[in-house]
Order: C-alpha cells, then sequence, then structure tokens
C-alpha cells in the first residue's frame, strides 16, 4: 500500500529555519507529485506546497511562498521541506502526502505528521 | 482566491443520517474529495472525485456534487464515525490545493 513517515519536528525559536523530510517506501516514490499540509493546534487542514514527480515544479501556498521551499531526491526516496524564517504561526503538526495521481487527484497516503513548535 | 465553506459542526443520532455540506463558487465543476480525520490521526479519504468510495470505506458513505455544494452523506451513523471531515478540491487556476474549514460530526 505505501507507507509515509516525516521527521525533524521540534521546538525551534522565531526566526530560525527547519527542514523537515519524509521518507516514503512500498510504492513507486519517483512516479507521484507530494505534497505537504499542516495543521495548527485545534485547527484544520492548511495546505503547504506541492512538488511534481519529477522535483521540476513547486507550488505554494501563498503564505509560506518565498520562506518554505519544497523538494525531494528520488534516489533516497524522500521529501523535505526547508522552512526559513519561522513564525509562532507556523507551529502545527506537518504532514505529508502522496496524491492519487494527477494533481487534482485525492491523497491516498499521509504520513503521521511531525509537530513543529516556533516559540522563543 | 477559492473558497470552500463547512458548517463548523453537525450532530445527529445514532442510526440516523448526516449530511455535511461544502460550498463553494460552481463547485460542480470540480472534483471534490471528503477526508475523515480522528483526534491524533492522519486524515484517511472516504470519498473521492465526488462520488467514488474507496476500498474499506463503508458504504454508509456517499457523495455527491453540484451547483455550488457538494455533500457527504454518511447514513446509518455509528458512534465510531465521530470525527473531523474535510472537504478538498485542486484550484486549476492558481494551481492550488483548497481546504474547506472542516465539519466536526458529533453523534448524540
Amino acid at each position: 500500500q505505501g507507507q509515509l513517515v516525516a521527521s525533524g519536528g521540534g521546538v525551534v525559536q522565531p526566526g530560525r529555519s527547519l527542514r523537515l523530510s519524509c521518507a516514503a517506501s512500498g510504492f513507486t516514490f519517483s512516479s507521484y507529485a507530494m505534497h505537504w499540509v499542516r495543521q495548527s493546534p485545534g485547527k484544520g487542514l492548511e495546505w503547504v506546497a506541492l512538488v511534481s514527480f519529477e522535483g521540476s515544479k513547486t507550488y505554494y501556498a501563498d503564505s509560506m511562498k518565498g520562506r518554505f521551499t519544497i523538494s525531494r531526491d528520488n534516489s533516497r526516496t524522500t521529501l523535505f521541506l526547508q522552512m526559513n524564517s519561522l513564525r509562532v504561526e507556523d507551529t502545527a503538526v506537518y504532514f505529508c502526502a502522496k496524491v492519487h495521481s494527477g494533481y487534482a487527484d485525492p491523497f491516498d497516503i499521509w504520513g503521521p505528521g511531525t509537530m513543529v513548535i516556533v516559540s522563543s | 482566491s477559492y473558497v470552500l465553506t463547512q458548517p463548523p459542526s453537525v450532530s445527529v443520532a445514532p442510526g440516523k443520517t448526516a449530511r455535511i455540506t461544502c460550498g463553494g463558487s460552481d463547485i460542480g465543476s470540480k472534483s471534490v474529495h471528503w477526508y475523515q480525520q480522528k483526534p491524533g490521526q492522519a486524515p484517511v479519504v472516504v470519498i473521492y472525485y465526488d462520488t467514488d468510495r474507496p476500498s474499506g470505506i463503508p458504504e454508509r458513505f456517499s457523495g455527491s456534487n453540484s451547483g455550488n455544494t457538494a455533500t457527504l452523506t454518511i447514513s446509518w451513523v455509528e458512534a465510531g464515525d465521530e470525527a473531523d471531515y474535510y472537504c478538498h478540491v485542486w484550484d486549476s487556476s492558481r494551481d492550488h490545493v483548497i481546504f474547506g474549514g472542516g465539519t466536526r460530526l458529533t453523534v448524540l
């Protein structure tokens, strides 16, 4: 079926950087676009970013554009999210998710999420 | 930007039918996916492409989409259906994923 495991979360001060990773297994990672989605405590789901299957195309939510960078290493079947200039409001659980096929498809595999806390 | 509007909460007695709506401008022209999320867990897709149901999802879950409203219907509601539900579309005009604000289903 496939599995995603995110890591790299933790406590970081405002203005600092953090890099999240998402290790994929059980499916042909290089064939699928991948996303990051976040959820602030007690809040709803918020889409963060998308990277195409080969890594050449990236798209971002407006509030993350310019601060966050999504990338992937298909040889290591790993997805990344580089987060710079972190703000208190970036505190959330960050999920990586696999799209079923095309960009308009549902997310059929989700990782369990990694918690990021931005606090002084 | 495109906005999806869901009611914050829906309450229903066991055995009854719950309907959760997702409103958006001409949403009927888009494909809508629905996720169930229980506390401390990642979301799980329960309906995709408006009406399709993944294997393992009970037939009690169904979907529809027309005009400005998509609807997730849960028939014969059980206590285990208590969760947050989110709708999701792809906004091709901006290459963005859009989620609704989520609806908490409470089984009375």
